[in-house]
């Protein structure tokens, strides 16, 4: 039983690369999420699902893409990097109704 | 949106000491309050929550107060220890639990 596997932990990129950053978990639990956090700033939603097939816009969705096609994956596409974009990203699940928040490890991103 | 603020950005105190850590929120609706402790480099984890229903929580060396009147929660920790150092987040959801608004975080150092 892994829960919450995001990946890379790390990656660098230059500005205007694409990249995806992976969650996955295997809690079977309904609802997913994509936080980042940056200094002074707490976490900040910018994408989340109740389930597979539907996807809702978080507090900060702007240059982010989700999609969630199983109830165990929610990747999180960044078409056209930007050093605002850089940032420590966590993924979390959530069982359905339920207020516990089940973060990943998160994922480090530089954009240059 | 809902607005969570947070205060003092940084605490520092004595081993055994009391530590308070405060929440404001702007969205009268908001009515569950959980608050996440992260380690260095390491992810959020649930420590303590309270539900708008309730005016205090208690669990062993940290308690949560919620005044709904005034919207603001606080987070209590008694003889504080090394292993209590951290940053803190308070955060404040609605029923469905999709998004949670986070404060911008409290580095507690407890120094020995």
């Amino acid at each position: 039983n892994a829960g919450v596997t995001q990946t890379p932990k790390f990656q660098v990129l230059k500005t205007g690369q694409s990249m995806t950053l992976q969650c996955a978990q295997d809690m079977n639990h309904e609802y997913m999420s994509w936080y980042r956090q940056d200094p002074g700033m707490g976490l900040r939603l910018i994408h989340y699902s109740v389930g597979a097939g539907i996807t809702d816009q978080g507090e900060v969705p702007n240059g982010y893409n989700v999609s969630r096609s199983t109830t165990e994956d929610f990747p999180l596409r960044l078409l056209s990097a930007a050093p605002s974009q850089t940032s420590v990203y966590f993924c979390a699940t959530q069982v359905s109704g339920a207020n516990v928040l089940t973060f990943g490890a998160g994922s480090r991103l530089t954009v240059l | 949106g809902e607005n969570v603020e947070q205060h003092p950005s940084t605490l520092s105190v004595q081993e055994g000491d009391s530590a308070v850590i405060k929440c404001t929120y702007s969205d009268s609706a908001s009515n569950y309050f959980p608050w996440y402790k992260q380690e260095l480099g390491k992810r959020p984890q649930l420590i303590i929550d309270i539900r708008s229903n309730v005016g205090e929580k208690k669990d062993q060396r940290i308690a949560v107060t919620l005044n709904k009147t005034a919207k603001h929660f606080s987070l209590h920790i008694t003889e504080t220890q090394p292993e209590d150092s951290a940053v803190y987040f308070c955060a404040a959801s609605k029923d469905n639990f999709n998004k949670f608004y986070f404060g911008s975080g409290t580095k507690l150092n407890v120094k020995p």
